[in-house]
């Protein structure tokens, strides 16, 4: 399978920490991209990066992107019970496919 | 307001029944598709459309049957030939039909049972 790997499987914080995911990938990639689940509900798109480049920011949400590992890292810092949810990483393959999802880290945040 | 329209949200089958869910977007967006999540699991292709009258199998569309008759709607059958029905389905679009470098907007989901 292509599909992306996220660890952990699940993280429990406390509020104010920062929260680590990690997504590693098997093949060349375009782009790879960060989504959030609240339970029951849609995907909410969150950041993507293109393969030439190393990191990104958004907010308190910082991404980077090491194609030489194949490995992406998502980073969420000083953390509110609101960032409770579960973080997909989905990768884009050079070609006209659609995205191919990992299992997704689910995250709880304690306040 | 703009966005992704799923229905119902919680839906019941009986054995042998086949089920429509529906799905509409307002965001004039080329391509659609249909993921199945499983719980504590990622999301599964079953199905996308990249233009109207068109689509393509994903990775576990047996079982599954879409149309895309206008662009704006893409709903997806699940039909008897599926044993295993019981999963929240997904549908998303994406403004373009080239899907590399296009990021997903969803609908809210339906949850599908068996009775």
């Amino acid at each position: 399978s292509q599909q992306g790997e996220e660890d952990p499987q699940a993280l429990s914080i406390q509020e104010g920490e920062n929260a680590t995911m990690n997504c590693s990938y098997k093949t060349s990639i375009n782009n790879l991209q960060w989504y959030r689940q609240n339970s029951g509900r849609g995907l909410v798109h969150l950041i993507l990066i293109r393969s030439n480049e190393r990191e990104k920011h958004s907010g308190r949400l910082r991404v980077t992107l090491d194609t030489s590992k194949k490995s992406s890292s998502l980073l969420i810092t000083a953390s509110r019970a609101a960032d409770t949810a579960s973080y997909f990483c989905a990768t884009a393959f050079s070609g006209n496919t659609p995205l191919v999802f990992g299992k997704g880290t689910r995250l709880s945040v304690i306040a | 307001d703009g966005g992704i329209t799923q229905s119902p949200k919680y839906l019941f089958r009986k054995e042998g029944q086949n089920v429509t869910l529906s799905c509409e977007q307002n965001l004039n967006h080329d391509a659609m598709y249909w993921y199945r999540q499983d719980p504590g699991q990622g999301l599964r292709l079953i199905y996308y459309s990249q233009i109207v009258n068109d689509f393509q199998k994903g990775d576990i569309a047996e079982g599954y049957s879409v149309s895309r008759e206008k662009k704006e709607s893409f709903p997806l059958t699940v039909t008897s030939a599926q044993k295993n029905p019981t999963a929240f389905y997904l549908c998303a679009s994406t403004l373009g039909a080239a899907t590399t470098n296009e990021k997903l907007f969803f609908g809210s989901g339906t949850q599908l049972s068996v009775l």
